[in-house]
C-alpha cells in the first residue's frame, strides 16, 4: 500500500504564476512532512518541511499547507521561476529513527 | 565539495555480472541509506544502516547486499546482475538521532545490458 500519494504526475506552469502541488498520506501517526527538491541529474534535496503541529510552513516563494484532519498537505510555490523546474517529492515519516516514505513525485516545468 | 560521494558516477555492466557501488559521507551523521530511482518507481527506499548496523530492509532480493566497513562508508554489492537493475542508486545519510533531513549523494547510474 501507497503510504504518499502525490498528484498531479505532471504540472506546467507560466513563470509567475502559483504551482500547487498535492500529497496525501495514510497513516495518522506520520508527524514529519519534508518536500525534496530534485534536478535533472542530482540526487534529491530538501527544499522544507512541515511537522504535523503546524498548519502552514513558510519559506520565501514555497510554502506548505498542512490539513491533518483531512491527511493532505500541499506545496504551493508562487511567482513560479523557469529554474523552479524540477520533480518535487513530498515525503512522511513519524519522526526521528524512522523510515521516511516517498510519494511518486511531481514533474513541475515551468514556461517563460 | 560534495558531502555524500557516490562512485562510479555511470556504469554499464552485462547481465550476470557483479557491481559494487561506493558511497562515502563526511557530514559526521550515524545513519546511511541506499534508495533506487528509475522510471518504474520514482524514489524507492532500500536499506538503511545506523552506527554500522542494518536497522531496514525492503529489498527482496539477496542479489543486494550493503556493506559497512566504516561508519561512513555503505557500498552495495549487486549480484547476478539483471536488466530490471537498470537504475539509478542513491546513497543518503542523516544524523538519526536528532531529525529525519536526508542528504543525498548525486547517485550512481547503472544500466544493464
Amino acid at each position: 500500500q501507497q503510504q504518499v500519494r502525490q498528484s498531479p504526475q505532471s504540472l506546467t506552469v507560466w513563470e509567475g504564476e502559483t504551482a500547487i502541488l498535492n500529497c496525501s498520506y495514510e497513516d495518522s501517526t506520520f508527524n514529519y512532512f519534508p518536500w525534496y527538491q530534485q534536478f535533472p541529474g542530482e540526487g534529491p534535496a530538501l527544499l522544507i518541511s512541515i511537522r504535523s503541529v503546524s498548519d502552514k510552513k513558510e519559506d520565501g516563494r514555497f510554502t506548505i499547507f498542512f490539513n491533518k484532519r483531512e491527511k493532505k498537505l500541499s506545496l504551493h510555490i508562487t511567482d513560479s521561476q523557469p529554474g523552479d523546474s524540477a520533480t518535487y517529492f513530498c515525503a512522511a515519516s513519524r519522526g526521528s529513527n524512522n523510515r521516511i516514505f516517498f510519494g511518486d513525485g511531481t514533474q513541475l516545468v515551468v514556461k517563460p | 565539495d560534495p558531502k555524500i560521494i557516490q562512485k562510479p558516477k555511470y556504469l554499464v555492466a552485462v547481465t550476470g555480472s557483479e557491481k559494487i557501488l561506493i558511497c562515502e559521507q563526511y557530514l559526521g551523521h550515524n545513519a546511511m541509506y541506499w534508495y533506487r530511482q528509475s522510471a518504474k518507481k520514482p524514489l524507492e527506499f532500500m536499506f538503511s544502516y545506523s552506527y554500522q548496523k542494518l536497522m531496514d530492509n525492503q529489498t527482496a532480493s539477496s542479489r543486494f547486499q550493503p556493506q559497512s566497513s566504516k561508519k561512513n562508508h555503505l557500498d552495495l554489492q549487486i549480484t547476478a546482475l539483471k536488466p530490471d537493475d537498470s537504475a539509478t542508486y542513491f546513497c543518503a545519510s542523516s544524523h538519526r538521532d536528532s531529525g529525519n533531513t536526508l542528504y543525498f549523494g548525486e547517485g550512481s547510474r547503472l544500466i544493464v545490458v
